[in-house]
């Protein structure tokens, strides 16, 4: 199954500001999955990145506060843009399992802490 | 609207003993469910899966139980073990999609 390196694995950040956040894959996957899981709430997935199209986002995120970048199939960028301190959350990607596996494998979370 | 439910946000359970993790769902048309492992600072790590055509499914300690009539599902650790101590998510897929939805978790304490 896929390996995926997630950087930074936390960071404090001031209020209006954007953090850039990056997975990168040990092998090629057609769908990146991003989700945030805010304080004491379950993981929501954000959206869902396919190499050369737009993400699509899920309903109550928008491209303009957190955008995607997927420019090969190994990489993703999830921008979390104007921060606020509801931003605060553990941001993942995540990649599917394998041929014919059900499930996913997530990379090791940003702990975002917005100040 | 929750579409998985984990009620118990905690257990905690005597090393040795049975930890019983339960999750509802609402759409009698999911058809797949999943658990997940997390420990603090690290991703979610799968754990074991039940199709619906199943009602049982057991890997080593681990056996999930599917009761679709109840729309209910459960995950047994036998025996736990301190290392077991972790937050546990139930998922499934939303609506046929590859999209996974979660529970909001249940914290496992093993103690020793």
């Amino acid at each position: 199954s896929a390996v995926i390196s997630q950087k930074p694995s936390r960071d404090i950040c001031q209020r209006g500001t954007s953090l850039t956040i990056q997975c990168q894959v040990d092998s090629q996957v057609t769908m990146m999955f991003w989700y945030r899981q805010q304080p004491g709430q379950s993981l929501t997935l954000i959206a869902t990145a396919n190499q050369g199209s737009e993400a699509t986002y899920e309903s109550g995120f928008v491209i303009d506060k957190f955008p995607i970048s997927r420019p090969n199939l190994t990489f993703s960028t999830l921008t979390v843009s104007n921060m606020s301190p509801e931003d605060s959350s553990i941001y993942l990607c995540s990649v599917r399992r394998g041929q014919g596996n059900y499930g996913y494998t997530f990379g090791s979370g940003t702990r975002l802490t917005v100040v | 609207d929750q579409q998985v439910k984990q009620n118990s946000p905690s257990l905690s359970v005597q090393e040795g003993r049975i930890s019983i993790l339960n999750c509802d769902y609402t759409n009698s048309m999911f058809d797949y469910f999943l658990w997940y492992k997390k420990y603090p600072a690290e991703g979610p790590t799968f754990l074991i899966s039940i199709s619906s055509i199943k009602d049982k499914n057991e890997d080593g300690r681990f056996t999930v139980f599917l009761n679709k009539s109840a729309k209910h599902l459960s995950l047994h650790i036998v025996p736990s073990q301190p290392g077991d101590s972790a937050v546990y998510f139930c998922a499934t897929f939303q609506g046929g999609s590859e999209k996974l939805v979660f529970g909001k978790g249940t914290k496992l304490t093993v103690n020793p």
